[in-house]
């Protein structure tokens, strides 16, 4: 099925360990995204892809890094992992916006990540 | 800072009834997009309406709909019908123009009591 796969779903990490999120579409989208979810935050942008060679930092960027790969590809790595960093992730990837177009922002089925 | 604020934490509302959930928003921006998220315990995110900031009529799908009041920066999601698989976190979403970016709120957990 077309859409967002992420790998893995779930991960335990021990506190300065580190690892690499994953993330795939096949929807030919120019724009990726890495979200973070924790309780009574909603959803906050960590990352964000407008177009495969350029990243940039969204709201909460710090103890992240990216990469797009190449169009389909953005995987998000954590280089020292801490506690704080528990939380699910979401990646998601978007088309061009247009009036009336159907625009679409495909979520991934997130990643439960605890760090102990 | 442009936000998204959900002020209800928790809603609840009985089978078949009707519910509101509120939602307003801070922007500088004239032309926008906004958007309604229901995420199931399964943590799936589904868009379950949106509303183009240039259009007067308020979006419907189904049983949902939205009031959208432009100048209140006001955008509440209205449940009629309410139904058991309606329970979940409900986010509330508006999209930054310029960036793409979706700039979210804090989200509603709404209950359906049988």
């Amino acid at each position: 099925n077309a859409g967002v796969t992420q790998t893995p779903k779930f991960q335990v990490l021990k506190t300065g360990q580190s690892m690499t999120l994953q993330c795939a579409q096949d929807m030919n989208h120019n724009s990726m995204y890495w979200y973070r979810q924790d309780p009574g935050m909603g959803l906050r942008l960590i990352y964000y892809s407008a177009s495969e060679g350029t990243t940039d930092k969204g709201e909460v960027p710090n103890g992240y890094n990216v990469s797009r790969l190449n169009k389909r590809e953005f995987s998000l790595r954590l280089e020292s992992a801490a506690p704080s960093q528990t939380s699910v992730y979401f990646c998601a990837s978007s088309g061009p916006l247009y009036r009336d177009s159907l625009y679409g922002y495909t979520f991934g089925s997130g990643t439960r990540l605890t760090v102990v | 800072a442009q936000t998204v604020t959900q002020s209800q934490p928790e809603m609840s509302v009985q089978e078949a009834e009707t519910v509101t959930l509120s939602c307003t928003y801070d922007t500088s921006e004239s032309d926008y997009y906004l958007f309604w998220y229901k995420q199931p315990p399964s943590r799936q995110m589904i868009l379950v309406i949106r509303q183009e900031a240039y259009k007067q009529q308020n979006a419907t799908e189904n049983r949902f709909s939205v009031n959208f009041q432009k100048a209140a920066k006001s955008f509440s999601l209205k449940i009629s019908d309410s139904q058991l698989g309606d329970a979940a976190m409900y986010f509330c979403a508006r999209l930054r123009g310029a960036t793409n970016k979706l700039i979210f709120g804090t989200g509603t957990l709404l209950a359906v009591q049988p």
